[in-house]
């Protein structure tokens, strides 16, 4: 069965440091994998993409890789901030066109003064 | 750019009334729309796709008849949850694709309460 798995509910890292999220999958095909930064009460805000002939994108403070043999995505936020805490959400693209995305659960990140 | 307003953004109601949540393009124009359901600490769970001027697209679970969805034009799409119930307490939240690989702008997000 189709499978996204993101790494933990919750990742607690100290401010300044780096945090590393994971996303894997299981029987996708992914064209295109997107993080997601979500607020509670909140809608999702989007923050990267990447594409399956990419190997790593940036943005500022956040860079994402993206291993298609290893089925997984990892998305890092260097210099964390306690502004920076937020549920972050990975989601599969397998490129159909208007099928919408489909997320994984999610990771609470809190960092901490 | 790329704006999305959702609303309302919490409501109360009571068991077998029916609710309505609204979902507009503020800034740019929208043919398709994707409706999803949110429970506590759970990802978000597509539950239809709604195509203005065209009947919506509902995935594999989520009742139509309970779940009416109208585009009724390039910036607006709504959901009604018709006869509510407490299970169907939970967040919901519309989104529309922009022009870039099906990148998401969401809305706010509604809250639904069934007492």
């Amino acid at each position: 069965s189709q499978k996204i798995e993101q790494n933990s509910e919750a990742l607690n890292i100290q401010e300044g440091k780096t945090a590393t999220l994971t996303c894997n999958y299981t029987n996708y095909s992914p064209a295109y994998l997107q993080w997601y930064r979500q607020d509670p009460g909140r809608g999702p805000v989007f923050l990267l993409l990447i594409r399956e002939n990419e190997k790593e994108k940036r943005k500022e403070r956040l860079k994402v890789t993206f291993d298609t043999t290893l089925k997984q995505s990892l998305f890092h936020i260097t210099a964390s901030q306690p502004a920076d805490s937020a549920t972050y959400l990975c989601a599969l693209d397998e490129g159909g066109g208007a099928d919408g995305l489909t997320f994984g659960k999610g990771t609470h990140l809190i960092i901490q003064p | 750019g790329a704006v999305v307003s959702q609303h309302p953004s919490w409501v109360i109601c009571k068991s077998g009334t029916s609710v309505k949540i609204e979902c507009r393009s503020l800034d740019f124009q929208a043919t398709t729309m994707f409706w999803y359901r949110q429970f506590p600490k759970q990802s978000l769970m597509l539950m239809a796709t709604s195509n203005e001027g065209s009947k919506a697209t509902y995935e594999q679970g989520v009742e139509k008849d309970k779940f009416l969805i109208n585009h009724a034009s390039l910036t607006l799409s709504t959901l009604t949850v018709t006869s509510a119930h407490p299970e169907d307490s939970s967040f919901y939240i519309c989104s529309a694709p922009r022009a870039q690989a099906n990148v998401l702008t969401f809305g706010a997000g509604s809250r639904l309460t069934v007492l």
